[in-house]
């Protein structure tokens, strides 16, 4: 069964840093999202994508934040300077459609900022 | 905006139990609804969902759930709990239309105990 993959599984960083987060979402869906889950709290949307603009972004999506599809099959998520505050664990999901269809999830990249 | 409340944070229940996990959503006109799991150190596996017709919706694990409108509900339901599905479940409602984000609940966590 097709699934989600993201890439790494775990990053450590330090304050300030620059991060990348990778993600090869299903291959023939159109629609490519960012969550973020706190230690402990509840998932939040970051952003979506699709042909290649972002959709919509929540306020957390701030000028540090930026996606893109580099190429016909990756979707990543970078960081300009990390903050204390940005720990957390994040998921990449796609979706065939936008309407009445279901985000898949990937296993999630834990990023640690020190 | 939409808003998902899942009031228990934590349920126990025995093996071989029935079990309902209570969601309640805000959302002005017709919600998409959806459940997932989350296992420890593991991504978000949908369980089922709701789009319409039908309001007794049947997931994958022996789950189902009910929309029901007139609570703004949808409870998470299995007749018979197995140690395995000890887990965190989240509601997540989306709108529709924009990116179709979806916003999730706090969450349930689940422990059996055998």
């Amino acid at each position: 069964e097709p699934e989600v993959t993201q890439t790494p599984s775990h990053q450590v960083t330090q304050m300030g840093q620059e991060v990348i987060l990778r993600c090869v979402p299903i291959s023939n869906h159109l629609y490519f999202y960012w969550y973020r889950q706190i230690l402990g709290q509840k998932v939040e949307f970051l952003v979506s994508f699709y042909n290649n603009e972002i959709s919509e972004k929540s306020e957390i999506f701030d000028d540090q934040f930026s996606v893109e599809r580099p190429d016909g099959s990756n979707f990543t998520l970078k960081i300009r300077s990390t903050k204390l505050e940005d720990s957390a664990m994040y998921f990449c999901a796609s979706s065939l459609r936008q309407i009445q269809e279901t985000q898949y999830f990937g296993p999630g990249t834990r990023l640690l900022v020190l | 905006a939409q808003s998902v409340t899942q009031p228990d944070i934590h349920i126990t229940v025995s093996e071989g139990a029935s079990l309902e996990l209570r969601c309640n959503y805000s959302y002005g006109a017709t919600p998409y609804l959806f459940w997932y799991v989350q296992s420890p150190g593991q991504g978000l596996q949908l369980l089922l969902k709701y789009f319409s017709g039908d309001t007794l919706v049947q997931g994958i694990k022996g789950f189902e759930a009910e929309f029901k409108r007139s609570q703004s509900s949808f409870n998470l339901r299995k007749p018979s709990v197995h140690w395995s599905d000890a887990a965190e479940y989240f509601c997540a409602v989306a709108a529709g239309g924009g990116g179709n984000k979806l916003t999730f609940g706090t969450g349930t966590q689940l422990k059996v105990e055998l």
